[in-house]
């Protein structure tokens, strides 16, 4: 079974707009949250992490936000830009384990 | 340059031919992760180590084998491979226990087994 699916293959948004990536999870158990970003033929790239025991976490154009009663994440992109463009996933950890997402791949349009 | 390298980055091998995929990282870091990236799977946990001569099973670790006898190397081995093992692997590691941390990956090594 899936326990962290990123329902959205792909996503495309305007340069300068918003770029919201979701994330379900289905293990209440996840005691913390991350965001990868991965280019083609490199190694994926940590972006921002939120526990479990917050709602919100910032950083500069970066926002992920936790909804612990809908089981449901969510990374903000704010203004989105060009080199936004990759496969972003989201994973969920217990103890020292980590599940990942399948990935969404992120299209910033000119 | 902190960093986690892999080698070989290509290898194209045939079933059953054993083969060792080595990871080091120049960053002193405890907690070490190997993963495999497939089409339509996303990455997932192979094996981890929290630290030297300590490892254990992530969601796919069947067909197998780490070791962890130097804090910077952590080996992925494969005994006798097979096609369903063809896939592109990648090594991460972050510092202090557990993934909880921002985890830094290598390149990724891309096995063919035919």
């Amino acid at each position: 079974d899936q326990q962290v699916k990123q329902n959205s293959p792909s996503l495309s948004v305007q340069e300068g707009r918003i770029s919201i990536l979701n994330c379900d999870y289905t293990n209440s158990m996840f005691d913390y949250f991350l965001w990868y970003k991965k280019y083609p033929a490199e190694g994926p790239t940590f972006l921002i992490s939120i526990s479990s025991i917050k709602d919100k976490n910032e950083d500069g154009r970066f926002t992920v936000f936790l909804n612990k009663s809908a089981k449901h994440l969510s990374l903000h992109i704010v203004p989105s830009q060009p080199g936004d463009s990759a496969v972003y996933f989201c994973a969920a950890g217990q103890d020292d384990k980590i599940i990942f997402g399948k990935g969404t791949r992120l299209h910033i349009l000119p | 340059e902190a960093q986690v390298t892999q080698n070989p980055r290509y290898l194209i091998t045939v079933t059953g031919k054993k083969l060792t995929v080595t990871c080091s990282q120049n960053m002193n870091h405890e907690y070490m992760s190997w993963y495999r990236q497939d089409p339509g799977l996303g990455l997932r946990q192979i094996y981890y180590s929290m630290n030297v001569e300590v490892t254990d099973k992530g969601d796919v670790p069947e067909g197998y084998k780490v070791s962890r006898k130097e804090k910077r190397n952590f080996p992925l081995i494969l005994e006798s491979p097979s096609p369903n093992q063809t896939s592109l692997y990648f090594c991460a590691s972050s510092q202090n226990r557990g993934p909880y941390n921002e985890q830094f990956f290598g390149p990724g090594t891309r096995l063919t087994v035919l």
